[in-house]
C-alpha cells in the first residue's frame, strides 16, 4: 500500500493565524481526501482532492476556511485559515489505491491545537 | 447518503478471549468494508478488509463477515492479545468512493 507522510505531526498555533498542513505520497494516486478527527470522535471527510480539478468540499466546510491544492499526484495541502480553539482536532490526509493495492492508507495525522 | 452505526462504543475483553465489533449500514449499493485500528497518537491503520461479493475473510486472528441481505458487517479478534487495545472504526463505501465510517469503538484487552 502507498506509504503517506504529512507534516507538520502536530502544532499549537495563535487564533486567528493559519497553518498549511502537507502530505506526500510514495506513488502516485488519483483521489486524495482530508479528514477532521474531533476529540474521542470519528473521522468526517472535509474534502476529496485530484489533481488538475477544484477540491469538492462535504457538507459543512467551506473552501475560504479549508482551501486545499493538489499541484501533482503524489502531494496536497490543506490549510486552515482563521483558526479559533474549535478547530483544535486531528487533521489526517488519505489516498485511494497507490502500490498497487486497493484501499484506503491514511497518514499520521497532525494533531492542531488553537489557543 | 451513507450512514454507518458501530457497536459497542467501549468494549473490554480478558487475554484470550474474543472480541466482536458490530455495524450497520444504509446505502445498498455500498460494496468495499474496511476496518481500522488507530492507536494513540497514530493515524488509522487498515486491518482487514471486505467486497460485497464475499461473505467472510481471514486473516490470522482477524476475521470479517458481511451480510449484505441485512446490511451489517463485524470485526472478530479471536486470541486477544494486549497489543490489540486500540480504537477500532468500520467504514463503508459505494460508488462515489468516499468513506463513510462508524464511531469507532475502544477496545480494551485485560491481561
Amino acid at each position: 500500500s502507498a506509504v503517506i507522510s504529512q507534516k507538520p505531526s502536530r502544532d499549537i498555533c495563535q487564533r486567528g493565524t493559519s497553518l498549511t498542513i502537507q502530505c506526500q505520497v510514495d506513488s502516485q494516486v488519483t483521489m486524495m481526501f482530508w479528514y477532521r478527527q474531533q476529540p474521542g470522535q470519528s473521522l468526517t471527510l472535509i474534502a476529496t482532492a485530484n489533481q488538475g480539478s477544484e477540491a469538492t468540499y462535504e457538507s459543512g466546510f467551506v473552501i475560504d476556511k479549508f482551501p486545499i491544492s493538489r499541484p501533482n499526484l503524489t502531494f496536497s495541502t490543506l490549510t486552515v485559515s482563521n483558526m479559533s480553539p474549535e478547530d483544535s482536532s486531528i487533521y489526517l490526509c488519505s489516498v485511494e489505491g497507490g502500490g498497487g493495492v486497493y484501499g484506503y492508507t491514511f497518514g499520521s495525522g497532525t494533531r492542531l491545537t488553537v489557543v | 447518503g451513507e450512514n454507518v452505526e458501530q457497536h459497542p462504543s467501549t468494549l473490554s475483553v480478558q487475554e484470550g478471549d474474543s472480541a466482536v465489533i458490530k455495524c450497520t449500514y444504509s446505502d445498498s449499493a455500498s460494496n468495499y468494508f474496511p476496518w481500522y485500528k488507530q492507536e494513540l497518537g497514530k493515524g488509522p491503520q487498515l486491518i482487514i478488509d471486505i467486497r460485497s461479493n464475499v461473505g467472510e475473510k481471514k486473516d490470522q486472528r482477524i476475521a470479517v463477515t458481511l451480510n449484505k441481505t441485512a446490511k451489517h458487517f463485524s470485526l472478530h479478534i479471536t486470541e486477544t492479545q494486549p497489543e490489540d487495545s486500540a480504537v477500532y472504526f468500520c467504514a463503508a463505501t459505494g460508488g462515489n468512493e468516499k468513506l463513510t465510517f462508524g464511531t469507532g469503538t475502544r477496545l480494551t484487552i485485560i491481561p
